[in-house]
């Protein structure tokens, strides 16, 4: 049983729409992170969230992106206008204090 | 800033056998935390094994464990009695204590086992 659910499992979407995907954690957990893995390349770390803000990001994570968690449970990344180069798996992650991270089984995004 | 090397794009190994998966890190820090995490084709990312830094001894997960060398900043993964379910991509990764504690992933290791 995944400590984390992403959904959609994949999305398909013209370049410059705007996409969200969703992390729904099981329980409470303190910490919350965003890596991207383009096929065949390594995950790359996009951002860390803690107690309601953001708390580091990459150079990836640049203007297009933002991440909130409206309510408290789901935990969102947003890209405004997509771009090809967009095109990867996205993972997110999630851990307790002194625990280590978990990931969901990812969302395969696709731009077309 | 960190970063994890492996070095080693592919592997084989004979099921029932044992084989070893290279990965080195460069940092400045004392404390910090090693990972190998698991990528099957499914492409979910599973934790397999875990090491602390300040801990000595090598982190031991059933059939998976590590021989961590600090001062040489080598931190490899052992699978005993391989099965064919072993096989995935094998990322290694780092990440520093506290609370930014995101990971650097290595470009990962594909492992085959040959039935």
């Amino acid at each position: 049983e995944p400590e984390v659910t992403q959904t959609p499992s994949h999305q398909v979407t013209q370049m410059g729409q705007e996409v969200i995907l969703r992390c729904v954690p099981i329980s409470n957990h303190l910490y919350f992170y965003w890596y991207r893995q383009i096929l065949g390349q390594k995950v790359e770390f996009l951002v860390s969230f803690y107690n309601n803000e953001i708390s580091e990001k990459s150079e990836i994570f640049d203007d297009q992106f933002s991440v909130e968690r409206p309510d408290g449970s789901n935990f969102t990344l947003k890209i405004r206008s997509t771009k090809l180069e967009d095109s990867a798996m996205y993972f997110c992650a999630i851990r307790g204090s002194n625990q280590p991270q978990h990931f969901g089984d990812g969302t395969r995004l696709s731009i077309l | 800033a960190q970063t994890v090397t492996q070095s080693q794009p592919e592997m084989s190994v004979q099921e029932a056998e044992t084989v070893t998966l290279s990965c080195t890190y460069d940092t400045s820090e004392s404390d910090y935390y090693l990972f190998w995490y698991k990528q099957p084709p499914s492409r979910q990312m599973i934790l397999v094994i875990r090491q602390e830094a300040y801990k000595q001894q090598n982190a031991t997960e059933n059939r998976f464990s590590v021989n961590f060398q600090k001062a040489a900043k080598s931190f490899s993964l052992k699978i005993s009695d391989s099965q064919l379910g072993d096989a995935a991509m094998y990322f290694c990764a780092y990440s520093p204590t506290g609370a930014n504690s995101k990971l650097t992933f290595g470009k990962g290791i594909t492992l085959s086992v040959r039935p």
